[in-house]
């Protein structure tokens, strides 16, 4: 396993149109994360998942938002009718659930959004 | 609340010694992360620490003190691709899961 992949990398769209993002998570691992990056800022927690169950959301995660993960593997995102502010980096990582692991959260490369 | 300080930038020199602190006030605490962020890539575990104390990891070490809600990551021998972002991340025991809040990472630069 060559560990979370995120597709695509980078994205342009233009305001009021919907875009997705997948996320394919290290086989293994049962949770998956989406975080939203700007430049200058540590990742903020938007949403995660145990398995197919989505287990938490962010009040930063407006009506706009949603997000999947259909079968406990891979996972989507999608931002509809996009604004300016959804410009950022979106990372998703995935982690183990282990009894005394550290559980650490693996990241994949982003995928870059600019809304024009 | 969460609340995670660190400082925004630091310069060191190459083969040096630095330490970039982290200080927070979380609601409930199962574990302080540091990772690694290197300019348009994701970031990288580098340390975990749950136990006050001081874990060592060959150049890189972190501390904790639950207490003092404070953290330290300690580079030695300072290369010049130890230039990044280091973000410091909590993680509550309160809301569930796994999530981690981050500070704003402090940019390190190091220089010849």
């Amino acid at each position: 396993d060559t560990g979370v992949s995120q597709d695509p990398r980078h994205k342009i769209t233009k305001r009021g149109q919907n875009v997705t993002f997948r996320c394919d998570p290290i086989s293994e691992h049962n949770r998956l994360y989406w975080y939203r990056q700007t430049l200058g800022q540590g990742p903020e927690f938007l949403t995660y998942f145990q398995n197919e169950a989505q287990l938490e959301k962010s009040r930063l995660l407006s009506d706009r938002f949603s997000a999947e993960r259909p079968k406990g593997s891979f996972s989507t995102l999608e931002i509809q009718r996009t604004e300016q502010g959804d410009s950022a980096m979106y990372l998703c990582a995935s982690s183990s659930s282990r009894a005394g692991d550290y559980n650490e959260q693996f990241f994949g490369p982003g995928t870059r959004l600019t809304v024009l | 609340g969460q609340n995670i300080d660190q400082p925004t930038e630091m310069t060191a020199t190459e083969g040096a010694i630095v330490q970039i602190n982290c200080t927070y006030q979380t609601s409930g605490f199962n574990g302080l992360f540091w990772y690694q962020q290197h300019a348009g890539e994701a970031p990288t575990f580098l340390s975990y620490n749950v136990l006050d104390g001081l874990e060592e990891k060959g150049r890189f070490s972190s501390f904790l003190s639950r207490s003092k809600g404070y953290s330290y990551l300690l580079l030695k021998e300072l290369q010049m691709k130890d230039s990044a972002s280091y973000l410091c991340a909590v993680r509550p025991i309160t809301g569930g899961g796994n999530k981690l809040t981050f500070g704003t990472g402090t940019q390190l630069k190091v220089e010849l």
